[in-house]
């Protein structure tokens, strides 16, 4: 069964930092790039980063709106992906889901940016 | 970058009825392996999206052969047939072949 879980999500002051972590099983990590994905309240998804795979020498790739504020990484041995998102603002509070572009989707945590 | 453009923005339909949901890209989807990476996403209440069909037309395990994927190139549709009360929600395309972008959705509500 494949699992997806997200952590790290949480209130955060404007201008704060956050890392997102997201523990993978189930299905073979090292074989597919892997994304993060946000949704804002009330709202539709937003690709937010893309990190690809070893055959494609962990390439990443980010949406222009965060680029600069966001970094993707991956541990291949851990199964896991990170997103460290920085300079945080009121209009990046969103629920993020970690997924595999479309087939695999975690629950997602909300992170939360106000004073 | 890649824009979908996805109508209608909603959707009131009554048990029974069918309904279609268009997608449409600003470029082309079919990728250098020939494969086009156009996917359909229901995200129902309070839950995560789940995918309904990939490559266009292909429907994951356990979707009900209701749900129909079609099109080629730039031009895609989501047809379900028969709509029944689980079907409500949010539906989304989305295309992989340049990235991830999302279309904007379409709530699909039950009369």
């Amino acid at each position: 069964e494949v699992q997806i879980l997200e952590t790290g999500g949480g209130l955060v002051k404007p201008g704060g930092s956050l890392r997102l972590s997201c523990a993978t099983s189930g299905f073979n990590f090292n074989d597919y790039f892997m994304n993060w994905v946000r949704q804002a309240p009330g709202k539709g998804l937003e690709w937010v980063a893309q990190i690809r795979n070893k055959n494609y020498n962990y390439a990443t790739y980010y949406a222009e709106s965060l680029e600069g504020r966001v970094t993707i990484s991956r541990d291949d041995s851990k199964s896991s992906v990170y997103l460290q998102v920085s300079s945080l603002r009121a209009e990046d509070t969103a629920i993020y889901y970690c997924t595999t572009g479309s087939a695999y989707w975690g629950q997602g945590t909300l992170v939360t940016v106000s004073s | 970058d890649v824009v979908m453009t996805q109508t209608p923005p909603s959707l009131s339909v009554a048990i029974g009825q069918s309904v279609s949901i268009s997608c449409k890209s600003s470029q082309s989807l079919v990728a250098s392996d020939k494969n086009t990476y156009l996917n359909w996403l229901l995200q129902s209440p309070g839950r995560s999206p789940k995918r309904l069909i990939y490559q266009v037309s292909k429907l994951d395990s356990g979707v009900p052969d209701r749900f129909s994927g079609s099109g080629s190139e730039k031009d895609f549709t989501l047809k379900i047939s028969r709509v029944e009360a689980e079907d409500l929600g949010v539906y989304y395309c989305l295309q992989g072949t340049h990235l991830l972008t999302f279309g904007s959705g379409t709530k699909l509500e039950i009369k």
